[in-house]
């Protein structure tokens, strides 16, 4: 089956230079969610969205936007890369819920580790 | 203090051994996830939980709502199955899709 994918993988930038993460959700799915997992810590929520609309913001840097385009793919823009920058950066995709109450899961993308140097 | 805490940080296990992860929580929640981190870093969902029990394969994960509290266990441990475990939840606030809240994961060794 058809997984969520991310790219690049592994990404090395410099201080101050851009960087762009691409999320593929798997087939179908509608809702993609952003998270950055620094060295030693727990996955924090940066964004979401739901049909190409914005649905939720987290911890995001006002230095990074993001966007999810007409195939449901969604793109991180990051710039002005700070050293504390580097960490791993997960999409996750899901399906929305018809109704209330109904959760569906989330899958996980492999991630793109960004080493800012 | 965390929305969502695990215990133990760090397990380190024999072969074979049964072993138990737990995870607390604060709030409400719609959901509960177990997911496994390997050393490479990609995250895998092992089990989605609102109530209940689940099982797969070796792994079994239960939940209970009112005692916010959640387990998951390994049956006949082995070496592959060396990993972060990180409980994470989706809290009843964000309704019944959003981004979910993590712990902090444990980290287990399984010896041969």
């Amino acid at each position: 089956a058809a997984g969520v994918i991310q790219s690049p993988r592994h990404l090395i930038k410099e201080k101050r230079e851009t960087a762009t993460l691409k999320c593929y959700p798997i087939p179908r799915h509608d809702t993609v969610y952003w998270y950055q997992q620094g060295p030693g810590q727990d996955p924090q929520f940066l964004i979401s969205f739901y049909e190409k609309m914005q649905s939720d913001k987290g911890s995001i840097p006002d230095r990074f936007s993001a966007q999810q385009f007409s195939d449901y793919h969604s793109e991180l823009n990051m710039s002005s890369l700070e050293l504390g920058d580097s960490a791993l950066y997960f999409c996750a995709s899901s399906l929305r819920p018809p109704l209330a109450g109904i959760t569906y899961e989330q899958y996980f993308g492999p991630g793109t580790r960004l080493t800012v140097t | 203090k965390n929305e969502v805490e695990q215990s133990p940080q760090n397990l380190t296990a024999q072969e074979g051994e049964f072993i138990t992860i737990n995870c607390s929580y604060s709030v409400g929640i719609s959901a509960l996830h177990w997911l496994q981190q390997h050393p490479g870093g990609g995250i895998v969902s092992l089990f989605m939980l609102s109530s209940g029990k689940k099982k797969h394969g070796r792994l079994i994960a239960t939940i209970n709502i009112q005692e916010k509290h959640s387990s998951l266990h390994i049956t006949a441990s082995h070496p592959r199955d060396s990993a972060v475990y990180i409980c994470a939840v989706l809290p009843l606030w964000k309704g019944s899709q959003g981004n979910l809240i993590f712990g902090k994961g444990t980290k287990l060794s399984v010896k041969p």
